[in-house]
């Protein structure tokens, strides 16, 4: 079964300022997808970034980039230039290639500050 | 451009009470999913379906029930309501992670609100 971690409290981070939000994961299958989304106070669910266990290269979606590190199971995002609207939590969750099963972990609070 | 359309926004059931949550989706995608999220937690699968008639239980399935007679509508059926399942429900789609369109992930719809009293 996949599992997702996420154990950072929550951050404060000044506007405009990178911030990065840690994500190890464990998996036995060798094809799997990872994502990050984001939810704000208002409560739905944003998709932000998509990275695919055979990818080669790191993904990148505007702001956002994810660290991965395949080999020591981690897919840490990463947000640059922190606007006040980043204020939210982010989820990091995974998913088995024909499973499909979006698991998630527990959460990152993130509060961008003027 | 709906998306993944879920109704009711908001529910308040007395305990011992049954309701049916509504989701669809109009993007073709042959996996739809449900799940909980409970405050200051993730989220957790409850029933989750391949494509029409077939549905399976997820990590959290007792006390839901769910079918899935068309591509487009994936119904959660709470029976017996008790004040465990006060939660926030979403309903999401996809498709086949990996061999589909990834650059969506996952959509979900706004969320269902559900208080047991």
């Amino acid at each position: 079964a996949q599992k997702i971690t996420q154990t950072q409290p929550g951050m404060f981070v000044q506007e405009k300022e990178a911030v990065t939000l840690d994500c190890t994961y464990d998996t036995s299958d060798p094809s799997y997808g990872l994502f990050w989304y984001k939810q704000p106070s208002s409560g739905e669910m944003i998709f932000l970034i998509y990275q695919g266990s055979y990818d080669q290269q790191n993904a990148t979606e505007g702001r956002y980039s994810l660290n991965f590190q395949k080999a020591r199971k981690s897919a840490n995002l990463v947000i640059s230039a922190s606007q006040l609207g980043d204020s939210a939590m982010y989820f990091c969750a995974m998913s088995v290639y024909g499973n499909n099963r979006l698991a998630f972990g527990k959460g990152n609070q993130v509060v961008v500050i003027p | 451009n709906a998306g993944v359309t879920q109704t009711p926004k908001f529910r308040i059931l007395k305990i011992g009470q049954s309701m049916t949550l509504q989701c669809t989706q109009d993007m073709n995608h042959n996996y739809m999913y449900w799940y909980r999220q409970d405050p200051g937690m993730g989220l957790k699968l409850i029933y989750y379906s391949v494509g029409a008639g077939i549905t399976d239980k997820g990590e959290v399935p007792n006390g839901y029930n769910v079918s899935r007679s068309t591509t487009e509508d994936f119904p959660l059926r709470l029976e017996l309501a008790a004040p465990s399942q006060t939660s926030v429900y979403f309903c999401a789609s996809s498709y086949n992670v990996g061999q589909g369109p990834t650059s969506g992930g996952y959509t979900f719809g706004s969320g269902t609100r559900l208080t047991v009293v």
